[in-house]
């Protein structure tokens, strides 16, 4: 089992919502990322946790917020965000801790800020 | 800085076999990855090189050549569903995140 759920699917917020992506994954990986995707480009990585630390920030603002509660669950907390954070959303996961990892990816959630 | 440069449009007919290369200057390698992406979907992952040479999975084959700094993926028998974007990606360190080519769009006729 290879899966990587993320939820909504689609998200259509105002700039002055509160909202929260959410990804779980069941494979015991202890690896889990974030990536943001535009139309037409590759994804860009936000944030990575490693063992439910947050071990890489790419600089992300503010208004975005990560979270993982527990190894199998990965949030991501919207707020006051703008027209141009419109995109795919990507969640990933991967073992953790070993020298070469596959990561595999969820659906994505794919987010309209209006 | 890291770089990964890759086709951005490629065209071939069923039945065809088309080869998509990639090429990398990156700080570090612990691996390169191959990915299709269907529009509006996740990248499902195809293959993965960490040594020199050719993998073969079926219809899809990957070769890496890390003193070339050079990949490329190989479809045989092309379907109309392989229709997609094939993104390459690097693995620069083990533990962290991977940095994407720009991805090549596969367009496959009949």
């Amino acid at each position: 089992d290879t899966e990587v759920t993320q939820t909504p699917k689609h998200l259509v917020m105002g700039m002055t919502n509160k909202k929260s992506l959410k990804c779980e994954q069941h494979m015991g990986h202890r690896a889990m990322y974030w990536y943001k995707q535009k139309a037409k480009k590759p994804p860009e990585l936000m944030f990575v946790y490693s063992y439910e630390k947050l071990s890489i920030n790419e600089s992300v603002p503010s208004r975005f917020s990560p979270e993982c509660p527990n190894s199998s669950l990965l949030n991501l907390h919207l707020h006051a965000l703008q027209p141009e954070d419109s995109a795919l959303y990507l969640c990933a996961s991967s073992r953790g801790g070993e020298v070469h990892e596959t990561q595999y990816f969820g659906p994505g959630t794919r987010l309209l800020v209006l | 800085g890291q770089n990964i440069d890759q086709p951005t449009e490629m065209t071939a007919t069923e039945g065809a076999i088309v080869q998509i290369n990639c090429t990398y200057q990156t700080s570090g390698f612990n691996g390169l990855f191959w990915y299709q992406q269907h529009a509006g979907e996740a990248p499902t992952f195809l293959s993965y090189n960490v040594l020199d040479g050719l993998e073969e999975k079926g219809r899809f084959s990957s070769f890496l050549s890390r003193s070339k700094g050079y990949s490329y993926l190989l479809l045989k028998e092309l379907q109309m569903k392989d229709s997609a974007s094939y993104l390459c990606a690097v693995a620069v360190q083990a533990g962290t995140a991977l940095i994407f080519g720009k991805g090549t769009t596969l367009s496959v006729s009949s």
